[in-house]
């Protein structure tokens, strides 16, 4: 069984550009949350989709946006990147809706973003 | 108050010691966590799941929760130099799947 997939794995943009980010999930897995990671916040919750609909979002500007397809495919959009933006983008995916249904959440590899 | 607190170490074990790594939280309505490792440059990945007080063993990992003491720990037994990692702990969201991980230790095992 596929892992969660994520593309690209590394990139570089310039300030003020934008970025999509693209996820898909485990067979099955209708969950898709976003998680940025950097050496001096750690891992750090973005927004969570389930059914295409955004459940949950966390402390970020509205700069970060993203949406989740039919297919629980999902991507992530940066506008008017920042320094700041550099990180790891992990996208997680988790077979039920959370809280008591069981929500183990499976990491894919990453997308490396570094802005210049 | 961060929910979840972690020393972010590192933590220096020889090779064959036990290794102790410690999660605090503030949220007394905790009643589960998750222990997740991460290798330098990778994505973390589930190692251990623990929802009842007491321990619970997995190979050579056992993970402790103390609810009372609102303390989980992460042993691993028989440190081998592959276990050098930072370990996750979060606390299992009470709904959706929105997840507050600790800041993680960085472990090194020393041949």
């Amino acid at each position: 069984k596929a892992g969660v997939t994520q593309t690209p794995r590394y990139l570089i943009k310039t300030r003020g550009q934008q970025v999509t980010l693209s996820c898909s999930p485990i067979s099955g897995h209708r969950s898709v949350s976003w998680y940025q990671q950097t050496p001096g916040q750690g891992l750090q919750f973005l927004f969570e989709y389930f059914s295409e609909t955004q459940r949950n979002k966390g402390n970020f500007p509205g700069r970060f946006s993203g949406r989740q397809f039919s297919n629980s495919r999902s991507e992530m959009n940066v506008s008017t990147l920042e320094l700041g933006d550099s990180a790891l983008y992990l996208c997680a995916s988790s077979l039920g809706a959370g809280g008591g249904s069981g929500n183990t959440i499976y990491f894919g590899e990453g997308s490396w973003l570094t802005v210049v | 108050q961060k929910e979840v607190e972690q020393n972010s170490g590192p933590l220096s074990v020889p090779e064959g010691a036990i290794a102790s790594l410690n999660c605090t939280y503030s949220d007394r309505g905790s009643q589960s966590f998750f222990w997740y490792r991460q290798y330098s440059g990778k994505s973390p990945e589930l190692i251990m799941f623990i929802y009842s007080n007491g321990d619970k063993e997995d190979g050579r990992f056992t993970a402790q929760l103390n609810k009372a003491s609102q303390y989980v720990s992460l042993l691993i037994r028989d440190s081998q130099p592959s276990d050098s990692a930072t370990y996750l702990c979060a606390p299992r969201p009470p709904n959706f799947n929105k997840f507050y991980f600790g800041s993680g230790t960085k472990l090194n095992v020393k041949p």
